[in-house]
């Protein structure tokens, strides 16, 4: 059963990068379509960018584009978000979740515990 | 983008009640190998979302059968058949038909 665990909460200035990691347990981190989605403070979802099985490729939501890297390191089965630029609207607690195994991205689960990241001055 | 709205958005229920919340899609989920992509999830005060309900009418694996999805294209249905005091939170429903994957803005289910 897979499982995903996240690091610690960051505090950064505004203009600062932030690196978010997830460590895959119970699967290789290559087998997995990891995504990742944010939720600002009181708000919604919102989805950031992730491993598309159809076409093997990386997506990020056009927002994201330019400031937004994701990787992965086999070795140690664990996924980076890296989000740079920071500002203040960047506040959010940051998720890591997966489609199925070896499947089509028809649903996302598990997630991870979320990581807080304040961008603040 | 595909826009996802709920109605209600806030919904204060009666434990042992029926509760029901709409999804609507700004177009049809409809994949085609025929599923609907469209899921649910509850997020629990202070905690991740949790899968409930997958192509818009299947139950996740551990989750009560008083849960169940319904609906097909553009118009979807979470029912819930008897509210328990442990069902409060804010759920919210996911179309994955095509990127960006967006989310309703979430209904907030709290006990009357």
């Amino acid at each position: 059963q897979v499982q995903l665990v996240q690091s610690g909460s960051e505090v950064k200035r505004p203009g600062a990068s932030v690196r978010v990691a997830c460590k895959v347990s119970g699967n290789s981190v290559s087998d997995l379509s990891l995504q990742w989605v944010r939720q600002a403070p009181g708000k919604g979802l919102e989805w950031m960018g992730g491993f598309d099985p159809e076409d093997y490729e990386k997506i990020y939501a056009q927002k994201f584009l330019g400031r937004m890297t994701m990787t992965e390191d086999e070795s140690t089965d664990t996924a980076y978000m890296q989000l740079s630029s920071l500002r203040s609207e960047d506040t959010a607690v940051y998720f890591c979740t997966t489609g199925p195994v070896y499947g089509d991205l028809n649903w996302l689960d598990p997630w991870g515990q979320g990581t807080l990241v304040i961008v603040s001055s | 983008d595909i826009v996802m709205t709920q109605s209600p958005l806030s919904l204060p229920v009666t434990p042992g009640e029926p509760a029901s919340i709409s999804c609507r899609s700004s177009q049809s989920l409809v994949h085609n190998n025929g599923y609907n992509l469209l899921n649910w999830y509850l997020q629990k005060p202070g905690q991740s979302p949790q899968l409930l309900i997958f192509l818009a009418s299947n139950r996740a694996s551990g989750v009560p059968d008083r849960f169940s999805g319904s609906g097909s294209g553009s118009d979807f249905t979470l029912k819930i058949s008897r509210v328990e005091a442990e069902d409060v939170g804010v759920y919210f429903c996911m179309q994955v038909l095509q990127t960006p994957f967006t989310f309703g803005p979430g209904t907030k289910v709290d006990i009357k």
